[in-house]
């Protein structure tokens, strides 16, 4: 099946600084998601990416859309300790299968203030 | 804003037991599945529902698992005969239909099976 490597696992950066995780697949995607998790809580999206090449912004968060369909990226700029947290990737196709996400195994980032 | 709700936040049960989780998606939604996540491991997809059948699964959804749509709110996953391994978050989520939209999760259920 579809699988997606997620890199780095864990990052440990001090406040303001920028963060960049990216996710890479040997297939591709028609959708590109970046979820955030916290202890004990569901995935939340932060941002999703239609169409190949977009790049797209929520408030610090830049995330783009792999030109080939097989990768996408996810910055955050000057973080701060609630930005603590799980990010995944996923990717998504349409039609046959439904929509199901694919996830990645996640960036565990840790800010120290 | 609506969301995915999840009942129980947290379930024990014994080995070999049956377990029922419930999530009522989105009103709106007509896609619902069902993720698990062990602990420190990433989401896993498990099976997807639309149109009141299964559209999906993978290979973790067995003959042990089962989903149902008893109402036109609710959305269940049934284990039948638990197992320690089955200890894990099961996360719903529900999704509009059409393409270019989004899952929404629930908040999960934690199933720990003793």
């Amino acid at each position: 099946g579809q699988q997606l490597n997620q890199s780095p696992q864990s990052m440990f950066i001090q406040e303001g600084e920028d963060v960049s995780m990216n996710c890479t697949s040997s297939s591709i995607f028609n959708t590109w998601l970046w979820y955030k998790q916290d202890p004990g809580e569901g995935p939340v999206l932060l941002i999703a990416l239609y169409k190949a090449g977009e790049l797209t912004s929520n408030g610090r968060l830049t995330a783009q859309f792999g030109i080939t369909r097989k990768d996408s990226f996810l910055n955050i700029s000057a973080s701060i300790p609630s930005d603590v947290g799980i990010y995944f990737c996923a990717g998504q196709n349409y039609g046959g299968s439904q929509g199901n996400l694919i996830f990645g195994k996640g960036t565990k980032l840790s800010v120290k203030p | 804003e609506p969301e995915v709700t999840q009942t129980p936040s947290h379930q024990v049960t014994q080995m070999g037991q049956e377990v029922i989780l419930r999530c009522v998606p989105i009103s709106n939604h007509l896609y619902f599945y069902w993720y698990r996540q062990i602990l420190g491991q990433k989401v896993e997809f498990l099976v997807s529902f639309y149109n009141n059948e299964i559209s999906e699964k993978s290979e973790i959804f067995d003959d042990q698992f089962s989903v149902e749509r008893p109402d036109g709110s609710n959305f269940t996953l049934k284990i039948r005969s638990t197992k320690l391994e089955d200890s894990a978050m099961y996360f719903c989520a529900s999704r509009k239909t059409g393409s270019n939209t989004e899952a929404f999760f629930g908040q999960g259920t934690r199933l720990t099976v003793v």
